[in-house]
């Protein structure tokens, strides 16, 4: 079946450092990538919707110069967190899907647990 | 925008027993309601889906039921194990050019054994 592969997994960093997190599809094009936040015990949310060679539709109340979006092919988007401070610790989540529209399914990376220390 | 309420929020039962989730949307042009399952750390894994013109659907021992009329859809796991124990996040289709699924709350599921 369709593979989304995201890394790191794991990364602490600094607090005022920037972190780079990546979302392949391995073997299918992502038209449509999307990044989630999810904080413990609590549901997704949705930060942020990437359209490969345009620029991310942000969710009312995420800062777009802080969590940076770039989808610059169609198997590969990245979320940039900048300058990273604690409140940024979180587990992020990207899924992807082949077309946009109901009848494509949605396949998700492993998640990224960030600790900014 | 969609807006999905999940309940309960914590669900344990006996091992064997069945447990039920139960979710609600407010978009009534949503038609499409997947299932998803998620152990700690790790990324949610779709169970089961259903598609707005069925009303009913079964995998085993998962199935889901789908009322258009009162906007809700249910999870149903019978004969359940403790591996079945994880929380689950019901989600629904925005209408609009992009997919975007909302998702419920969650519901901690613990089966005890």
């Amino acid at each position: 079946g369709a593979v989304v592969s995201q890394h790191p997994s794991r990364v602490i960093c600094k607090s005022g450092t920037s972190v780079k997190i990546e979302c392949r599809s391995l073997d299918f094009q992502a038209t449509t990538m999307f990044w989630y936040r999810q904080f413990p015990k609590k549901s997704l949310m949705l930060m942020a919707t990437s359209n490969e060679g345009s620029k991310a539709t942000y969710e009312q109340g995420v800062e777009k110069d802080k969590f940076l979006i770039n989808h610059a092919s169609l198997t590969l988007s990245t979320l940039t967190v900048t300058s990273a401070h604690p409140e940024d610790s979180s587990f992020y989540i990207c899924s992807a899907t082949e077309v946009a529209g109901a009848n494509s399914p949605l396949h998700f990376g492993n998640g990224t647990r960030l600790t900014v220390t | 925008g969609e807006n999905v309420e999940q309940h309960p929020s914590t669900l344990s039962v006996q091992e064997g027993d069945s447990a039920v989730i139960k979710c609600t949307y407010s978009d009534s042009a949503s038609n499409y309601f997947p299932w998803y399952k998620q152990e700690l750390g790790k990324r949610p894994q779709l169970i089961i889906d259903i598609r707005s013109n069925v009303g009913e659907k079964k995998d085993q021992r998962i199935a889901v039921t789908l009322n258009k009329t009162a906007k809700h859809f249910s999870l149903h796991i019978t004969e359940t194990q403790p591996e079945d124990s994880a929380v689950y996040f019901c989600a629904a289709i925005e209408t609009g050019s992009a997919r975007q699924l909302t998702f419920g709350s969650g519901t901690q599921l613990t089966v005890l054994p």
